[in-house]
């Protein structure tokens, strides 16, 4: 079955201690994406990646890290979660590299306290 | 001032209705336009994308951009119960993704 898969679904962590959350899909798509997603904010992006190895900033990409290593992998790393991080994380891909048709996964719920 | 903005709504029809949804954008420099579902907890789901002026129909649903005026909408004709939804639009340029807020559809039966 295509997909993109998000795991873990749901982290309770502390401020503080380094998280990965990671993304994996299995459609050889070429672009991939993080955003997160706040009741009245919207969906905002934090990376994107137009290919392997490459990666850039979206609206809000502080205290974020991410790499494009292989092509169906994309995590999201917080080094130092703060309490600001809590939200609702989704990662998505798309076959085309300008990421126009994008396919979201079933997104990670993040409580940092 | 946001680059995107949607109409806030909520919205709330009887099935059967047309439902309009719409959105304003400042950026000229967006490729591509987007409207995605969204249902409660869950990932937001692709309807269309287009990326000239002019209408796009798929089923019940029409998406419609002006470039002149910077305005799209999604048209949804004959709006079910299952369409009840949050509905996002989304603008792209080069890879970077900018969403409206989304608009809430209530289709009551």
């Amino acid at each position: 079955e295509a997909q993109v898969t998000q795991n873990p679904r749901y982290l309770i962590t502390v401020t503080g201690k380094k998280l990965t959350v990671t993304c994996s899909q299995n459609m050889n798509h070429e672009y991939m994406s993080w955003y997160r997603q706040d009741p009245g904010l919207g969906l905002r992006q934090i990376y994107y990646s137009m290919n392997v190895e490459v990666t850039d900033k979206g609206d809000v990409p502080e205290g974020y890290k991410v790499s494009r290593k292989e092509k169906r992998n994309f995590p999201l790393i917080l080094e130092s979660p703060s309490p600001n991080q809590t939200s609702l994380y989704f990662c998505a891909s798309s076959r085309l590299a300008g990421g126009h048709e994008q396919f979201f996964g079933p997104g990670t719920r993040l409580t940092v306290l | 001032q946001k680059e995107v903005e949607q109409d806030p709504g909520p919205l709330s029809v009887p099935e059967g209705a047309i439902v309009s949804l719409n959105c304003t954008y400042s950026n000229s420099a967006f490729q591509y336009f987007m409207w995605y579902r969204q249902y409660s907890r869950k990932g937001p789901e692709l309807l269309m994308y287009t990326y000239s002026s002019g209408n796009k129909e798929d089923g019940r649903f029409t998406a419609q951009v002006d470039k002149s005026s910077k305005y799209i909408s999604l048209f949804i004709r004959d709006s079910q119960p299952s369409d009840s939804a949050t509905y996002l639009c989304a603008m792209i340029q080069a890879g970077k993704s900018t969403f409206g807020d989304g608009t809430t559809l209530t289709v009551k039966p």
